[in-house]
């Protein structure tokens, strides 16, 4: 079982409906991040969270640190919003940067 | 501020070749992470410098090694190339070694035949 784990791998949605990317970890974290990552390879962070929720424009983040779960919100939908989504986190047992992975999920937003 | 830079963008090498590659940070940000990425493995990292000591590494052979310079610039090196070690590679700043926000590279797409 790998650490972190996304749900769903794959997501199809028509333009202006509202998205939801679970992620799932089995680690003590010190914090979790979302990133996007475009065609050719470019990977921006959206959210750092450690813990509540985090909102920037059409987005939104949570987190529940006892359950172990986050999930990324996209509400009103749109093309450019495709890319994969990848959720990491920082595990409280490990000093400095390092981030686990989990595999992505890759978002299609249709007009 | 610019972003995090990263040279050469493409590299084609020949098995048993090595090659090294370089990841400039964002001004004041003195951790530097790089990571691996591959169709079947998605992201791993490889190791973490910060203040011109690595920090961190990950579960990666000797052939992959790094370092990073005074102005907090690093590159990565990988030696006896094969082909499986075919990815993008990227690197990742931020401003210390505390959870801040990390900052990626464009990457480096390496192209081992």
């Amino acid at each position: 079982k790998n650490e972190v784990e996304q749900s769903p791998q794959n997501l199809t949605a028509q333009e202006g409906e509202f998205i939801t990317i679970n992620c799932s970890y089995s680690v003590g974290i010190s914090a979790l991040h979302w990133l996007q990552q475009h065609p050719g390879g470019g990977i921006v962070s959206l959210f750092m969270l450690s813990s509540g929720k985090k909102k920037h424009g059409r987005l939104i983040a949570t987190i529940n640190i006892q359950e172990k779960h986050s999930s990324l919100h996209i509400t009103a939908s749109h093309p450019r919003d495709s890319a994969v989504y990848i959720c990491a986190v920082r595990s409280m047992e490990t000093s400095g940067s390092r981030l686990t992975f989990g595999e992505g999920t890759q978002l299609t937003v249709n007009p | 501020k610019a972003g995090v830079t990263q040279t050469p963008r493409y590299l084609i090498k020949t098995r048993g070749q090595q090659v090294t590659l370089s990841c400039s940070p964002i001004s004041g940000h003195r951790s530097v992470s790089w990571y691996q990425q591959t169709p079947g493995q998605g992201l791993q990292f490889l190791f973490e410098y910060f203040s011109e000591t690595q920090r961190n590494k990950g579960n990666f052979p000797g052939r992959f090694s790094g370092r990073q310079f005074s102005n907090s610039r690093s590159e990565m090196n990988v030696s006896t190339l094969e082909l499986g070690d075919s990815a993008l590679y990227l690197c990742a700043s931020s401003q210390s070694g505390q959870p801040y926000e990390q900052y990626f590279g464009p990457g480096t797409r390496l192209t081992v035949t």
